[in-house]
């Protein structure tokens, strides 16, 4: 089975100050990871991903995310934080060990609200 | 998220009222999904199509049934509805079907409330 837990229901962060909001899982096989961020009265939107290769990923609005398979972990991180930023953010995992329906299984954490205090 | 576009943005509906949720997707996509998020949860995923075949039911109540009459566009029927099913309603779509790397597309959603 796949899981993922992000331990921090909120953080707040100074604007300019780098940001980390934690994301931690669990699979049996290899992991697909996924970072998405949804603001106010919006829908997901996809930031970045990892599949295979090197460890440190790049996505969009200068989001960085680092895979670390011996904790289990794919925390995201932006070296200076923008107020713009302020929004939930969400890490996601897909096992790769799961055939047939279950690879479609995309397993979402509780979500981590960002605050950027200007 | 001009590529996955949800109708209506906000639906208010009594118990014994029958309404549908649309989705359309404009990206070429073979997969679509509808996903349910309520607060302080996980989002929860509800039904998959793939190539308009429906793939996965997590054990959703009957009162939800979903169409998908071409790769394009999704539909959520709704009847009998109770109040706990309040929440925002997600609809995705992803190019491949079955794909571990594929990435999920979400419309905005929309806003449920069930008096």
């Amino acid at each position: 089975a796949q899981s993922v837990a992000q331990p921090e229901d909120q953080v707040n962060v100074a604007e300019g100050n780098p940001l980390t909001v934690k994301c931690t899982y669990s699979v049996s096989g290899n992991p697909y990871l996924f970072w998405y961020v949804q603001y106010p009265n919006r829908g997901l939107q996809f930031l970045l991903k990892y599949i295979t290769g090197d460890n440190l990923v790049k996505g969009s609005y200068g989001f960085e995310a680092e895979f670390n398979k011996s904790q289990t972990s794919f925390h995201l991180k932006k070296p200076s934080a923008l107020v713009s930023d302020s929004a939930l953010y969400f890490c996601a995992v897909r096992d790769g060990e799961n055939s047939g329906a279950g690879s479609y299984q995309l397993t979402f954490g509780k979500g981590t609200k960002l605050s950027v205090i200007p | 998220e001009t590529g996955v576009t949800q109708t209506p943005r906000h639906l208010v509906m009594g118990m014994t009222n029958k309404k549908s949720l649309k989705c359309e997707q404009h990206l070429g996509h073979n997969a679509m999904y509808w996903y349910k998020q309520s607060a302080k949860k996980p989002l929860e995923l509800m039904f998959v199509y793939s190539l308009e075949e429906r793939v996965e039911n997590n054990s959703v109540p009957s009162r939800f049934s979903p169409e998908c009459p071409n790769s394009s566009h999704l539909f959520l029927h709704l009847h009998t509805l109770q109040p706990e099913d309040s929440a925002l309603y997600l609809c995705a779509s992803s190019p491949l079907a079955g794909s571990y790397t594929d990435t999920q597309y979400f419309g905005p959603g929309t806003r449920l409330t069930v008096l």
